[in-house]
């Protein structure tokens, strides 16, 4: 089984919806990340979280809410989706030791906002 | 702040030739350095790492040294294999931070 899931795996939804995109990891690490990535601009940090009660907000954070529920667990949640988060969301996580803090990645959601 | 810079692609290298991918950096403090590599249909994996200058990472016949001079960790493969056709991300990471990644470059090996 894979460490980190995410689910669903594609998604596609209408403007002003309320989404949610779930993923969970089997590594036992305290950190996990939401990312998107668009073509040609990489990776953008949306939300971070370090343990169950620390949750940091990223580079674009506006129209994305998050949710620690166990250290298994990490929700991303656009309260009204609009088009221009139609994108490829990732979630990874980390154990948070040492200068390398190697960072597990899911496989990935597309989202689709009509 | 952090940011990382890549070459734009898409690179197109016939098999067995010499890849390079470049990579430059700006961080406020001493950052550790990684390329990642995402596979079509997949999530990213960690390919190679550094963390300190003159490092060399090395994994699957890649490499990149952490330049600190020209603030660069390059990657670098002697003969590309179509199965390394992929997308390649240069990232960073300061203290507690989160990873900065680059946009990221487009390698295409044609058999």
């Amino acid at each position: 089984d894979a460490d980190v899931t995410q689910t669903p795996r594609n998604r596609i939804t209408k403007t002003g919806k309320r989404i949610m995109l779930e993923c969970s990891q089997t590594k036992g690490h305290d950190r996990m990340y939401w990312y998107r990535q668009d073509p040609g601009l990489g990776l953008q940090l949306i939300y971070y979280s370090f343990d169950v009660k620390d949750i940091n907000k990223g580079e674009i954070s506006d129209g994305y809410s998050v949710s620690r529920q166990a250290q298994a667990k990490f929700s991303l949640s656009l309260e009204s989706a609009i088009p221009n988060q139609t994108a490829l969301y990732f979630c990874a996580t980390s154990d948070g030791q040492g200068l390398t803090d190697t960072q597990y990645f899911g496989p990935g959601t597309r989202l689709t906002v009509l | 702040g952090n940011s990382v810079t890549q070459m734009e692609g898409p690179v197109t290298l016939s098999e067995e030739a010499f890849l390079t991918i470049n990579c430059t950096y700006t961080a406020t403090g001493y950052p550790s350095l990684f390329w990642y590599v995402q596979y079509p249909g997949e999530g990213l994996q960690l390919l190679l790492k550094a963390t300190k200058a003159d490092d060399k990472g090395s994994n699957k016949g890649f490499e990149a040294t952490y330049r600190k001079e020209t603030t660069s960790f390059h990657l670098e493969k002697g003969s590309v294999q179509v199965s390394d056709s992929a997308v390649y991300f240069c990232a960073l990471r300061t203290g507690r931070r989160a990873l900065t990644f680059g946009s990221g470059t487009r390698l295409q090996v044609q058999p």
